[in-house]
């Protein structure tokens, strides 16, 4: 059975600390993972990895992949209050296109 | 942009009562899937579909089942709900990886169904 932890499962910050939201995974065949955001609504997609030790970046936001070890980080720097949400790991393994998610870590951020 | 509605944001639903959730995507996509999130538990796959009158189960069916009848629209059916089905229900859609390409879930706003 696939399985997918997140840690820490809730984080408060300040506005302007640097955090680093971490997953880790075991799945039969992996494809990819997938970082999704969740405000109190539908989740957004923010990264999709499929390759080791390639950094994704999207602003403030970036990820990484370890496929050797099986983790993932996502970093957020300089945080800001509209960065608060749950932030969501997902794998893919290659029987088809299904997801496994971790529990989320809701991340708290304070003015 | 993809756009995967819901038919409704909240429910609230009486015991042994039979209970639909709708769910339409409008980027002709071949694979839709129903979730359930719970405080604690993350996101749980209950069925997905890969096809028109496809279905898999998924983690936790007991208790549901599903129509595709029409490509962009898959539908959950709680037969008799109960009070353990109170949850959040996100619906999803991605294009088909057969050719080897990595796409993403795209997901609905979500309902939140209330069993008393």
């Amino acid at each position: 059975e696939d399985k997918v932890v997140q840690s820490p499962l809730s984080l408060v910050v300040h506005e302007g600390d640097t955090v680093t939201l971490n997953c880790s995974y075991e799945v039969t065949n992996f494809r990819s993972l997938l970082w999704y955001k969740q405000e109190k609504k539908a989740p957004t997609f923010l990264f999709m990895l499929t390759s080791s030790g390639i950094e994704k970046k999207s602003g403030r936001l970036s990820s990484i992949l370890d496929k050797k070890e099986l983790f993932s980080i996502l970093n957020i720097t300089a945080t800001q209050t509209g960065d608060s949400a749950v932030y969501l790991c997902a794998v893919e393994d290659r029987s088809g296109s299904r997801l496994t998610f971790g529990e989320g870590t809701q991340l708290t951020v304070n003015p | 942009d993809v756009k995967v509605t819901q038919s409704s944001r909240y429910l609230v639903k009486r015991t042994g009562e039979k209970v639909f959730l709708e769910c339409v995507q409008d980027m002709d996509h071949e694979n839709m899937f129903w979730y359930r999130q719970d405080p604690g538990l993350g996101l749980r796959l209950i069925y997905f579909s890969y096809d028109v009158k496809m279905k898999e189960k998924g983690d936790i069916p007991e208790g549901y089942s599903v129509s595709r009848e029409k490509k962009e629209r898959f539908s959950l059916i709680l037969e008799s709900a109960s009070t353990n089905q109170t949850s959040m229900y996100l619906c999803a859609s991605s294009p088909s990886s057969g050719a080897g390409g990595h796409y993403e879930q795209y997901f609905g706003p979500g309902t939140r169904l209330t069993v008393t």
